[in-house]
């Protein structure tokens, strides 16, 4: 079946860089997305990637895309403490191309 | 360009109450999508709209909620009646490409309701 997995929780400090990981089930993926939902708010696209690339850059954001091993991130560079908030890996797959979400990834960034 | 606005913002009802939710989307997009997340858990997909007809019901609890779309731009979507269960963030969001590989969804702030 469809399934994308987060790690929860990532702590950094202020500066440093961020790398969430994601993994995903489906290899008919077709793209792929980063969605950031600061508190109280609604989710943000920040950015996505085709399952054909590898890697994707934009501007602080790194995304790479493992397609064999099913694996994806996204690498934040410098980060800041308005980055702190929840991190979901998304998925368009199977036939009827329905967006499978992850669980999140709690991004704290500590002064 | 104004974005994807929700009302209320927040909702506190006792169980078995009903309540709604209204969503106005971005000016031009045909799909809205309402969708539930529950607190620690990504976005569950309640229904898509293509103007306003129904893609996608198939995760909507039919038995209690319910959603139109008239004249295929707001919506409004219906808990009748409300469970315990149902305490979560109701999330609309419009698209201007339904299900196209590249679309890129647009998310309200959500209405956070607490059933008591």
């Amino acid at each position: 079946g469809e399934d994308v997995e987060q790690s929860l929780f990532l702590s950094v400090r202020e500066g440093d860089s961020s790398v969430i990981n994601c993994t995903y089930t489906d290899s008919s993926s077709t793209y792929l997305y980063w969605y950031k939902q600061e508190p109280g708010a609604g989710l943000q696209l920040l950015t996505y990637i085709f399952s054909n690339m590898d890697m994707k850059q934009d501007q602080r954001l790194t995304v790479l895309l493992n397609k064999k091993d099913k694996h994806l991130s996204l690498r934040i560079a410098d980060t800041q403490t308005g980055d702190s908030a929840i991190y979901f890996c998304a998925e368009r797959a199977g036939n009827n191309r329905k967006l499978i979400w992850g669980l999140g990834t709690s991004l704290a960034v500590n002064p | 360009e104004a974005g994807v606005a929700q009302s209320p913002r927040y909702k506190i009802i006792e169980k078995r109450q009903s309540v709604a939710f209204w969503c106005n989307p971005i000016s031009g997009h045909a799909t809205l999508y309402w969708y539930q997340q529950i607190l620690g858990q990504g976005p569950k997909l309640l229904i898509q709209f293509q103007n306003n007809g129904v893609v996608d019901d198939s995760q909507l609890p039919k038995d209690r909620f319910s959603a139109e779309r008239l004249k295929g731009v707001d919506s409004t979507l219906k808990i009748q009646p409300a469970k315990l269960e149902d305490s979560a963030v109701y999330l609309c969001a419009s698209s201007p490409f339904p299900r196209e590989p590249n679309e890129k969804l647009f998310f309200g702030s959500g209405t956070q309701l607490s059933v008591l």
